[in-house]
């Protein structure tokens, strides 16, 4: 596609629940990132895939995250049972390599009540 | 480990005024910088990078930043600001040789005063 696709655009979640999140990357673009993105905190690096190597899962802050990436092309950050300190918006990127800067998605906006 | 410092969370300026944004880096080697803009209710969007090539990099918007070595900075400046400059600005420096995430600064938010 044109552009980086994330949805849903806006999620709303009850505490326990477990929520998908997913991103569309730029056809052709063999790495694909996740941030988080909180209020006052900046970005927050949370997992890396880069064509069929292992994916950099260093940034995931426990073990209720996690992610995958289909054939190369979609990927799918699952939130566990859901904190409220997960609410965050949550940012996909993906490029054909770092020296070309990233292309982000909207986000999805994530709120646990 | 790399990483890099925004000074002022919050930066207004006037119309017309100078715009000076500023980013401190932290590198073990030599640094791969970059500049993104997330205008209200959007991703991020490459500004400006910085890749070992010329100090002095221009941008869109007409912003451009000077890599400087010896002041470990990399700060972002426009001639003259514009209303529609208002924005959340993010400077980033490259994770690592051979590496390719990025590490990302907290943040500048960027008011245009009429």
């Amino acid at each position: 596609g044109a552009g980086v696709s994330q949805s849903p655009s806006n999620k709303v979640t009850e505490k326990g629940k477990d929520v998908e999140l997913r991103c569309d990357p730029i056809s052709g673009h063999t790495a694909l990132y996740w941030y988080r993105q909180s209020l006052g905190q900046g970005l927050e690096f949370l997992i890396y895939f880069q064509g069929n190597s292992a994916p950099d899962k260093s940034g995931l802050p426990s073990d209720r995250f996690s992610a995958e990436r289909t054939g190369g092309s979609v990927s799918t950050l699952t939130i566990q049972r859901t904190q409220q300190e997960d609410s965050a918006v949550y940012l996909c990127a993906s490029s054909t390599g770092w020296n070309y800067g990233y292309t982000f998605g909207s986000g999805t906006r994530l709120t646990v009540v | 480990a790399q990483s890099v410092t925004q000074l002022g969370s919050h930066v207004s300026v006037s119309e017309g005024a100078l715009v000076l944004l500023r980013c401190n880096y932290s590198s073990s080697v030599p640094p791969y910088l970059f500049w993104y803009v997330q205008y209200p209710n959007q991703g991020l969007q490459l500004l400006l990078k910085y890749t070992s090539a010329a100090t002095l990099v221009k941008g869109i918007n007409g912003f451009e930043a000077e890599f400087k070595k010896s002041e470990t900075s990399f700060h972002l400046t426009k001639p003259s600001a514009h209303m529609s400059d208002a924005a959340e600005y993010f400077c980033a420096v490259r994770v690592g040789q051979g590496a390719q995430k990025l590490v990302f600064g907290q943040g500048t938010r960027l008011t245009i005063n009429p």
